[in-house]
C-alpha cells in the first residue's frame, strides 16, 4: 500500500467551477506536505509547502488545507481554467528527511477543465 | 531569477547504447541537485542526488550514473542502455540546507529505448 493515495485518480470539470482534490498519507510523523501541479510532459511545479502545523496554504486560486489529525490533505481549485488542466502530486516529507532525499510522491490527480 | 535547462527534451536510443543527459542551473549557487525519473503510473523515483561537487549518491541500484563536474552541472549517464531504462527522466534543484525547501523541475527528458 502506498504511504500517499490520492484520489481521485481522475476528474474532469466544467471551465469556472471548483474541485478539490485529496491526498491520504500514513507517513508519521512527517516534515511537511506538498502540493505540486505537473503540466503534460513538463516538469511538476511546486504550488504549496505546509509544514505539519499549518493547516492551510494557498497560492492564488489553489489553497491546499492538511488536517495531521487525520493524516489529510486536500487542494482546492476555485474558479477553475482550461489551464488548471494538468496533474496534481501530493508529496510528504518525513521528519528529519534532509536536503529532499526522502520524500515520498503520489500517483496524481489528472484533472481535464473543459470549456 | 533560478531557471533550470534540461536537454535533450525526447531522445531515442537503441538498446545496448551509451547516454548522457544534462542538467544546469542558473541563478542559484552551491544548489542540491537530483535525478528523478517517472514512469507511467508509478511515482517520481529519486535516482541520484547532489549536494556538491563531485559529491554523488545513489538511492536505488541500477543502469545508471550520475556526475556533478561543477556546482550548477548534473550529468545522467549510461555505458549501456537496457529496455527498462526508458522513462521520462527529471532533473531538479532545490537550497542546500533545510528540509522544507521546494524542488524545482526541469522540463525533462522523454527516453525511449528501442
Amino acid at each position: 500500500k502506498n504511504q500517499v493515495e490520492q484520489s481521485p485518480q481522475s476528474l474532469i470539470i466544467l471551465e469556472g467551477k471548483n474541485c478539490t482534490l485529496q491526498c491520504n498519507y500514513t507517513v508519521s510523523p512527517f516534515s511537511n506536505l506538498r502540493w505540486y501541479k505537473q503540466d503534460t510532459g513538463r516538469g511538476p511545479v511546486s504550488l504549496t509547502i505546509m509544514t505539519f502545523s499549518e493547516n492551510t496554504k494557498s497560492n492564488g486560486r489553489y489553497t491546499a488545507t492538511l488536517d495531521a489529525d487525520t493524516k489529510q490533505s486536500s487542494l482546492h481549485i476555485t474558479a477553475s481554467q482550461l489551464s488548471d488542466s494538468a496533474s496534481y502530486i501530493c508529496v510528504v516529507s518525513p521528519p528529519r528527511a534532509g536536503n529532499n532525499r526522502k520524500l515520498i510522491w503520489g500517483l496524481g490527480t489528472s484533472l481535464a477543465v473543459n470549456p | 531569477s533560478q531557471t533550470i535547462h534540461q536537454w535533450p527534451a525526447t531522445l531515442v536510443q537503441p538498446v545496448g547504447s551509451p547516454l548522457s543527459l544534462e542538467c544546469t542551473v542558473e541563478g542559484t549557487s552551491n544548489p542540491n541537485l537530483y535525478w528523478y525519473r517517472q514512469a507511467a503510473g508509478r511515482g517520481l523515483q529519486l535516482l541520484f542526488y547532489s549536494v556538491g561537487i563531485g559529491q554523488i549518491s545513489s538511492e536505488v541500484p541500477q543502469n545508471l550514473s550520475a556526475s556533478r563536474p561543477q556546482d550548477r552541472q548534473f550529468i545522467l549517464s549510461s555505458k549501456k542502455l537496457l529496455l527498462s531504462d526508458s522513462g521520462f527522466y527529471l532533473c531538479a534543484w532545490s537550497r542546500g540546507q533545510g528540509s522544507n525547501q521546494p524542488q524545482h523541475f526541469g522540463d525533462g527528458t522523454r527516453l525511449s529505448i528501442l
